[in-house]
């Protein structure tokens, strides 16, 4: 069973930089089928659509985040990650992984709440 | 890119069906068949409950069904039961320009 699992900092300072790793257990990350994707929810509030990546590193953003946004894989130890450049309260939230198959997510983290406060 | 519009809540008896409605544009709903709903209860990941408009996953309750006409997809729940009750999101491929695109989503309670 494909399991997905973030990990990060809970806490970053505001102007700084937001870093978060997926490990992908259960199955391989450079499965052709595939897309990998970070979406976020600050409390309270609806889901958000960051980007996906692919294994051979094609990514897909958010317009209105890809200035800030970089998502990367690593294949070698089976994992994708997300930066968020600048953040400000407004990137506070919960921020899940998840599998992209043809534009629906099947398979979710269980989400890490990420909080930006000095 | 704007987010899709969903009602804020619906309220529905056990027993019940009732639809919760998804408005896109004719760049996201209008032109593709890549909506898909998910279920959310607090605390939770959200869970795929419909893809590609119509499609169930393995294991979703067949009380769960999608469509879509013109700018607006549906998802409707039948027979409704206590543990309905959660908040649903529609999501939408939105082309090149704009990508994926979630609804607000809707909280619904079982009355």
């Amino acid at each position: 069973q494909l399991q997905l699992q973030e990990s990060g900092p809970g806490l970053v300072k505001p102007s700084e930089t937001l870093s978060l790793t997926c490990k992908v257990s259960g199955g391989s990350i450079s499965n052709n089928n595939y897309y990998w994707g970070w979406i976020r929810q600050p409390p309270g509030k609806g889901l958000e659509w960051i980007g996906s990546i692919y294994y051979g590193g094609s990514t897909y953003y958010k317009p209105s985040l890809k200035s800030r946004v970089t998502i990367s894989v690593d294949t070698s130890k089976n994992h994708f990650s997300l930066k968020l450049t600048s953040v400000t309260a407004a990137d506070t939230a919960v921020y899940y992984c998840a599998r992209q198959d043809n534009w629906n997510y099947a398979y979710w983290g269980q989400g890490t709440l990420v909080t930006v406060s000095s | 890119q704007s987010a899709l519009t969903q009602p804020a809540s619906v309220s529905g008896s056990p027993g019940q069906s009732l639809t919760i409605s998804c408005t896109g544009t004719s760049g996201d709903v209008g032109s593709w068949n890549l909506v898909s709903w998910y279920q959310q209860h607090p605390g939770k990941a959200p869970k795929l409950l419909i893809y590609e408009v119509t499609k169930r996953p393995s294991g979703v309750s067949n009380r769960f069904s999608g469509s879509k006409s013109g700018n607006t997809a549906s998802l409707t729940i039948s027979g409704l039961q206590a543990e309905d009750e959660a908040d649903y999101y529609c999501y939408s491929y939105a082309g090149s320009s704009a990508l994926g695109v979630f609804g607000g989503g809707t909280e619904l309670t079982v009355l």
